[in-house]
């Protein structure tokens, strides 16, 4: 089975753009996970989409929205970037909503300049 | 409040055993998971514990006890390969009735020859 992928790898944007994140989760799972990752600051919870419903919301403010297509496959988008906005965002898929356990996808590193 | 404490960094020998203390306070506790994360790469699932004890898995073991809150991952016969970040994140059953993983920031393992 092919892994969770992402794109694009990596992103260079500038203040005030916006920005969108693609997910492919692994066949079979309905579940999407995204996550911010910054240096010190560990895995940060955005949110996690089921059936094409969000299930689930971290605590980030409303620039960051989502979404998830009949196919399982999910979007993130960030709009009105700021320069803390630049960190690697993973995707994790599992196979049911109520984290079980979650394969991650390899990243987006986005920069904002 | 929800909170999950693990050290930033630990320092081991190859051939070694080392143990990565996790604690943490959750108000609906539903299983602990560790994670292995080695530099720019994804995390890679490690362990789930949700019962009290010990699991075994090769030279990785993991350990839990809910009354005290506490977790801890150890790893045998140390390998250079085992330099990485170790993630401890414990699945909460919050107020809503939605699970959600609560992510520490991580304990950065170096392994030394």
């Amino acid at each position: 089975k092919a892994g969770v992928t992402q794109t694009p790898r990596y992103l260079i944007k500038t203040r005030g753009q916006q920005v969108t994140l693609s997910c492919s989760p692994i066949s079979g799972h309905r579940s999407v996970s995204w996550y911010q990752q910054t240096p010190g600051q560990g895995l940060q919870f955005l949110f996690e989409y089921f059936s094409e419903t969000q299930r689930n919301k971290g605590n980030f403010p409303g620039r960051f929205s989502g979404r998830q297509f009949s196919n399982s496959r999910s979007e993130m988008n960030v709009s009105t970037l700021e320069l803390g906005d630049s960190a690697l965002y993973l995707c994790a898929s599992s196979l049911e909503e109520g984290v079980e356990t979650q394969y991650f996808g390899p990243g987006t590193r986005l920069l904002v300049l | 409040g929800q909170n999950i404490d693990q050290p930033t960094e630990m320092t081991a020998t190859e051939g070694a055993i080392v143990q990565i203390n996790c604690t943490y306070q959750t108000s609906g506790f539903n299983g602990l998971f560790w994670y292995q994360q080695h530099a720019g790469e994804a995390p890679t699932f490690l362990s789930y514990n949700v019962l009290d004890g010990l699991e075994e898995k090769g030279r990785f073991s993991s350990f839990l006890s809910r009354s005290k809150g506490y977790s801890y991952l150890l790893l045998k016969e140390l390998q250079m390969k085992d330099s990485a970040s170790y993630l401890c994140a414990v699945r909460d059953h919050g107020v809503d009735s939605n699970y959600q993983l609560i992510w520490g920031a991580g304990t950065k393992l170096i392994i030394k020859p």
